[in-house]
């Protein structure tokens, strides 16, 4: 079976201020890691995306995330956050290759304060 | 305009009625997928589809029912077996596997009085 663990619920940051929301997860097989973000009242759009290669992956809006095999963790970052970032940020994992479902972790609510 | 439509965008119910939520995509999308969002709990997966007639429950399938007759229609209905509806319904859609992209539609609040 697998989890995810989002470590802030809460996340306040100043404006132009650097960011990062943690993400951890568990997992027997092979792992596809997503972010995606949820405006109010609004659906998800997924902002990256690994799959494999790089463990950098950048994705919109100029953020980026990190896998990190050993300490099976995959950190969202972004160098400057704008107010139009005040989003609630997912990270979500798959069940393996060829999977239809996707575990999504509980949300961290970003605030940029002005 | 390639999206997923959501319908209705707010919704009430009263205690032992069934209610259907509409979700409809024009992206051409083989596999759509339901999900619930509460506050602090994410998106946990009530059913989703692969293909037309063909479907699969997720995490919390139960008090829930779906059909899959067209490949752009995947009607939620919630069924008065289900002990807490009231929660933000999600759809979305894929081209295939999820280690694609997910599209979601814009979402349906459900309230029961």
């Amino acid at each position: 079976a697998q989890s995810v663990t989002q470590l802030d619920s809460q996340v306040p940051v100043f404006e132009e201020a650097p960011v990062e929301l943690r993400c951890n997860y568990s997992s027997s097989v092979s792992v596809y890691l997503f972010w995606y973000v949820q405006y109010p009242n609004q659906g998800l759009q997924l902002l990256l995306k690994y799959l494999s290669g790089s463990t950098l992956v950048k994705g919109i809006n100029g953020f980026e995330a990190e896998f990190n095999k050993s300490q099976t963790s995959f950190h969202l970052r972004k160098p400057s956050v704008h107010i139009s970032d005040t989003a609630e940020y997912f990270c979500a994992v798959t069940h393996g290759a060829g999977s239809y479902q996707l575990t999504f972790g509980k949300g961290t609510k970003l605030s940029v304060i002005p | 305009d390639g999206g997923i439509t959501q319908s209705p965008k707010y919704l009430f119910r009263k205690e032992g009625q069934n209610v259907t939520l509409s979700c409809e995509q024009n992206l051409n999308h083989d596999a759509m997928y339901w999900y619930r969002q509460d506050p602090g709990q994410g998106l946990r997966l009530i059913y989703y589809s692969q293909i037309v007639n063909d479907f699969q429950k997720g995490d919390i399938a139960e008090g829930y029912s779906v059909s899959r007759e067209k490949k752009e229609s995947f009607p939620l209905t919630v069924t008065s077996a289900q002990k807490n509806p009231t929660a933000f319904y999600l759809c979305a859609s894929s081209i295939g596997p999820s280690v694609g992209e997910l599209f979601f539609g814009e979402g349906s609040r459900l309230t029961v009085l």
